[in-house]
């Protein structure tokens, strides 16, 4: 069983540049959420979606982009690096029970 | 901002023994769930608690939802190298969206 997969699993980007990571669960969950965490933290909700077409800001919204085209696929796009944006990346899926499952985690660097 | 706040950030314990790690928010919590982080990995969960009161059990770790719904305990018994970890609180809605809590980090000294 996959779960949830995440690609690419670490990633270098320089200030200015764009990128989208991908995130696909393959369980038909209807819940889907980014995460990002940073040092002291904990994972703060960056987008979620409910369903197909369906996404919302979480807490930390600003410079992230996301669509939801099918149940299965959730990427995250960074419209334009700032070194602000260096975290993990963690992608979740979940279904009416509400346990979460999580992907492996993007690293990204923005230098 | 975080609604739900852990103590310790940081725990020491020596293998064999016990500790306790807490989760504590101001206002009354729909539920809670436990997640556990291994270094390096990505958070897997361990529990989810619904009813004031309520107490799970699983092997070494007892998991507490307090009587007013505003705080939650995971305890873990005669500790192992397995342990180490973050160990996170979140509250979760109804649509699946979770608040977590900075974490205890748990070190594990044999």
């Amino acid at each position: 069983n996959a779960g949830v997969t995440q690609t690419p699993k670490f990633q270098v980007l320089k200030t200015g540049q764009s990128m989208t990571l991908q995130c696909a669960q393959d369980m038909n969950h209807e819940y889907m959420s980014w995460y990002r965490q940073d040092p002291g933290m904990g994972l703060r909700l960056i987008h979620y979606s409910v369903g197909a077409g369906i996404t919302d800001q979480g807490e930390v919204p600003n410079g992230y982009n996301v669509s939801r085209s099918t149940t299965e696929d959730f990427p995250l796009r960074l419209l334009s690096a700032a070194p602000s944006q260096t975290s993990v990346y963690f992608c979740a899926s979940s279904s009416q029970s509400l346990k979460a499952f999580f992907g492996q985690g993007t690293r990204l660097t923005v230098v | 901002g975080q609604q739900v706040m852990q103590i310790p950030q940081y725990q020491h314990v020596q293998e064999g023994e016990d500790f306790t790690t807490y989760c504590n928010s101001s206002t009354t919590l729909s539920n809670i769930q436990w997640y556990k982080q291994r270094p390096g990995g990505h958070p897997v969960f361990l529990i989810q608690l619904v009813k004031s009161g309520e107490v799970k059990k699983q092997k070494r770790l007892t998991f507490q939802f307090g009587e007013a719904k505003k705080n939650s305990s995971l305890h873990i018994t005669a500790t192992q190298t397995t342990d180490v970890g973050t160990y996170f609180c979140a509250e979760t809605d109804s649509w699946g969206k979770l608040q977590f809590g900075a974490g205890t980090q748990v070190v594990v000294t044999p």
